[in-house]
């Protein structure tokens, strides 16, 4: 069964860091893997896909990398601002693009 | 464009009540899904379609029914609530080419149990 994790459960900056949010999937045998935010009380906003066959994606400030063989993807996110606040998921897909979460990641950003 | 779209938004149940959630679609997608988020756990998938007419168990469906009627419309049932389904629910839909298609998420379904 599919398990992810995600690391650190919240974290806390100030402006302008730079930070890291780290995944990892038990099982490599994936189609995809995605990034969403959610904004409390929100639905989820999709920030970025990486196919199976990439090592990476990226979208503005926004990084993220993928090594399907050891399972582990990080977010990388650059010049960190308030408006970064939320709670960060990471998800893997099946063949059917039916998706295991991990539990998430809540940043907040210091002004 | 809509994109996905949850009726309603919240709702309140006594125990026994039944009730059916609605998610409407207007990106063509062949595929659809519900799933239901509980606090300090990730998102957990209820049941799933691939296809107008067909429908197919997910991680936790007890207690739990669907029907996909129509491509664009994708129903979640509840026969008789139980405290235990109180939690928000989602639902997404995407194109049925996983390799590089996202999943699109509708704002969500609170739903309480007392």
């Amino acid at each position: 069964k599919q398990e992810v994790t995600q690391i650190p459960a919240a974290l806390s900056v100030p402006e302008g860091e730079n930070l890291v949010l780290n995944c990892s999937f038990t099982d490599s045998a994936i189609y995809n893997l995605q990034w969403f935010r959610q904004d409390p009380g929100k639905g989820l906003t999709s920030l970025l896909l990486i196919q199976s066959s990439q090592r990476e994606q990226t979208s503005g400030r926004l990084n993220a990398s993928l090594d399907k063989s050891s399972g582990r993807s990080t977010l990388y996110i650059a010049a960190s601002q308030p408006g970064d606040s939320a709670t960060y998921l990471c998800a893997v897909g099946d063949y059917g693009n039916k998706l295991v979460f991990g539990a998430g990641t809540i940043l907040r950003v210091k002004s | 464009n809509a994109g996905v779209t949850q009726t309603p938004k919240f709702r309140v149940l006594k125990t026994g009540q039944s009730m059916t959630l609605l998610c409407a679609q207007d990106m063509n997608h062949e595929y659809m899904y519900w799933y239901r988020q509980d606090p300090g756990m990730g998102l957990r998938l209820i049941h799933y379609s691939v296809g107008e007419g067909t429908t197919a168990k997910g991680e936790v469906p007890d207690g739990y029914n669907v029907s996909r009627l129509k491509k664009q419309n994708f129903l979640l049932g509840l026969e008789s609530a139980a405290p235990s389904q109180t939690s928000v629910y989602f639902c997404a839909s995407s194109y049925p080419r996983p390799e590089n298609t996202e999943a699109f998420f509708g704002q969500g379904t609170r739903l309480t149990v007392v």
